[in-house]
Formats: structure tokens, sequence, C-alpha cells
């Protein structure tokens, strides 16, 4: 069974500071998903993630997928305090189910 | 453009009480529709699934189920709730064939 694991679950950064966040999954998968959800409110899809090497870039935020390694990363660049948010990977499995990682809940002070 | 829309935003139910939240998508048609339950402060966990009008898979047991009796409309019911039951629900859609998957506004439940 597919497994997600997120990490950290936590962080706390300062305005302007970079940061990497990760996402390994246990089995072989074709997509690979970010989201974004916002304290009592829906997700917000970032990025999907389609083959090996493919790397997304948005504002701020830019996402890459090693399936070899069955890791992906979100890294932030200078981070300001819009971004404090909980962030989802989600992994593709089978064709119509995504497994979801626990989240990171990222706090970006001033 | 396509939109998504959930309702209730939030509901209060005593326990043994019925459930219905509603989903419908606009500007596509023959979407894959989907429910997913996200407990507090955790991850997401896909509930049912329908490729079609009538067509619904069942991801986890429990005392929930789904229905599509249109082409965009994507129902989740109970016909009694379990205080186990709380938690936020999100419809969400995908272009079939397509990648990405679209999450409505949710539905906040508390079975009290």
């Amino acid at each position: 069974e597919l497994k997600v694991e997120q990490n950290p679950l936590f962080l706390s950064m300062q305005e302007g500071k970079n940061y990497t966040i990760y996402c390994n999954y246990s089995t072989t998968s074709d997509r690979l998903y970010w989201y974004r959800q916002d304290p009592g409110k829906s997700l917000e899809s970032l990025f999907v993630l389609l083959s090996n090497g493919a790397v997304k870039q948005e504002g701020r935020l830019m996402a890459s997928l090693d399936t070899k390694a069955r890791l992906s990363t979100l890294h932030i660049t200078a981070a300001v305090h819009d971004l404090s948010a909980t962030y989802f990977c989600a992994v593709g499995y089978n064709n119509n189910d995504m497994r979801f990682g626990a989240g990171t809940r990222l706090t970006v002070k001033p | 453009s396509q939109t998504i829309h959930q309702w209730p935003a939030t509901l209060v139910q005593p326990v043994g009480s019925p459930l219905s939240l509603e989903c419908t998508v606009e500007g596509t048609s023959n979407p894959n529709l989907y429910w997913y339950r996200q407990a507090a402060g955790r991850g997401l966990q896909l509930l049912f699934y329908s490729v079609g009008i009538g067509q619904i898979s069942s991801e986890v047991p429990q005392n929930l189920s789904a229905s599509r009796p249109q082409d965009r409309q994507f129902i989740l019911s109970s016909k009694k709730l379990l205080l186990s039951d709380s938690g936020f629900y999100l419809c969400a859609w995908r272009v079939t064939g397509g990648n990405t998957i679209y999450f409505g506004e949710g539905s906040w439940l508390t079975v009290v």
C-alpha cells in the first residue's frame, strides 16, 4: 500500500529565509501533487508533477520530482508572511485516488 | 471556466440524525467526482469517487453513502450520524483523463 511521508510537519521560518519541504512515497506513481490549505479553508492546487526531473515554479515556490528516489521537494525562497499555510503533497494512486501526506504547517514570522 | 459548489458550508447535527451534503460542478461534462474527509489537523482521506452517473466506488467502509443522480451532481449522505463522522468534507472534481483535482469550498460537520 502506498505510504506518503512529509517532513517537517511543522516549520517556523523568518521572512527572507529559504527552506525545503520533503515528500517521500513508498511505491511507484505517475503523478505528484502539491496543495496549499489556509486555516479553515479548502485546498488550492499549486503544482502537478508528472515525470522524473519535473520542476515547476510559481512565485517563491518551486516543486521538483525525482521518481527514482520517490521524492518530491517544495522549496520556498525568501519567505514572506503570505506563505503561511499548511502544505500537502499527494501521490497519485490507482487511477482515481491520491494519498496525502500529513501536511506541513508553515509559519513565516517577520 | 469550471466551478465547483458545495453546501452547506457548516452543519451541526445530533448523533443519529441524517446527513446530506451536495456538490455541483459547472462548466464541464462527465467529470470524475470525489468526496474526501479531513479529520482535525490531519490529511485527507478519500471516501467515494464516481466516473459517471450512478457509478460510485467506495474506498472506506463506513455509515456514509454517496450518489450521483446527475452528471455534475454528487451527494454524500448518512442515515444515522456518529460522533466520529465529524470533520471537514471536501468535494472535488477532475476532467476525465486530466491530472489536476480541484476542491470545493468544503463543509464543516460537527456531530454532537
